[in-house]
């Protein structure tokens, strides 16, 4: 099956600098590769996407990026927010039905 | 709309007691899936549904069964509950497969003693 490796697990910033989160993906057949944030409590929500036939995509201050050469894909956060924080999973698709999820990435922004 | 909504919120069980989780979705939404989500672990798929009447595992289905019975309700059962089944237990559901946005409940805090 997939496998999706995230890092970093951990991730602290200050109030405006810009946070990267990296995800490498295995199986090279994987063509959709979503963002989601939980915040405490709450289930995961998606905040960006990517497809196989994209190499960037950038919503406001929020950017993902996909090379499918090295399985790799980024997610971008510029001019960081106290409440962009959060846990962030990346996934993978496997198959036509399902997600492959990282292991999520803890993001503190302190103002 | 509700979106997606789970029941019960938290529960304590004991070891070999059974129980259901319920979700339900009102976005008319064909497939759903069951997630768990332990401290390090991320999200892992425990079951899923690709319509009425239909399942199929996922990463770790031992220990649980579902069924889909009704297009809007997708059941997570639990036959005899063990230590290792506490966890926080996710719903999603989406329009199709997985190249579709999936909307998730607001999870079940499962713990058992």
């Amino acid at each position: 099956g997939e496998n999706v490796e995230q890092h970093p697990s951990t991730l602290s910033v200050q109030e405006g600098d810009s946070a990267v989160i990296k995800c490498t993906y295995s199986d090279s057949a994987s063509n959709y590769f979503p963002w989601y944030k939980q915040e405490l409590g709450k289930g995961p929500q998606l905040i960006i996407d990517i497809r196989s036939n994209v190499g960037e995509k950038k919503d406001q201050r929020i950017a993902v990026t996909l090379n499918k050469t090295a399985k790799h894909f980024s997610l971008h956060i510029t001019e960081t927010q106290p409440e962009d924080s959060a846990v962030y999973f990346c996934a993978a698709s496997w198959g036509y039905s399902t997600l492959t999820f990282g292991k999520g990435t803890m993001l503190l922004v302190s103002p | 709309n509700a979106g997606v909504t789970q029941t019960p919120k938290f529960r304590v069980l004991k070891t070999g007691q059974s129980m259901t989780l319920l979700c339900a979705q009102d976005m008319n939404h064909e497939y759903m899936y069951w997630y768990r989500q332990d401290p390090g672990m991320g999200l892992r798929l425990i079951h899923y549904s690709v319509g009425e009447g239909t399942t199929a595992k996922g990463e770790v289905p031992d220990g649980y069964n579902v069924s889909r019975l009704k297009k809007q309700n997708f059941l997570l059962g639990l036959e005899s509950a063990a230590p290792s089944q506490t966890s926080v237990y996710f719903c999603a559901s989406s329009w199709s497969g997985a190249s579709y946005e999936q909307y998730f409940g607001p999870g079940t805090r499962l713990t058992v003693t």
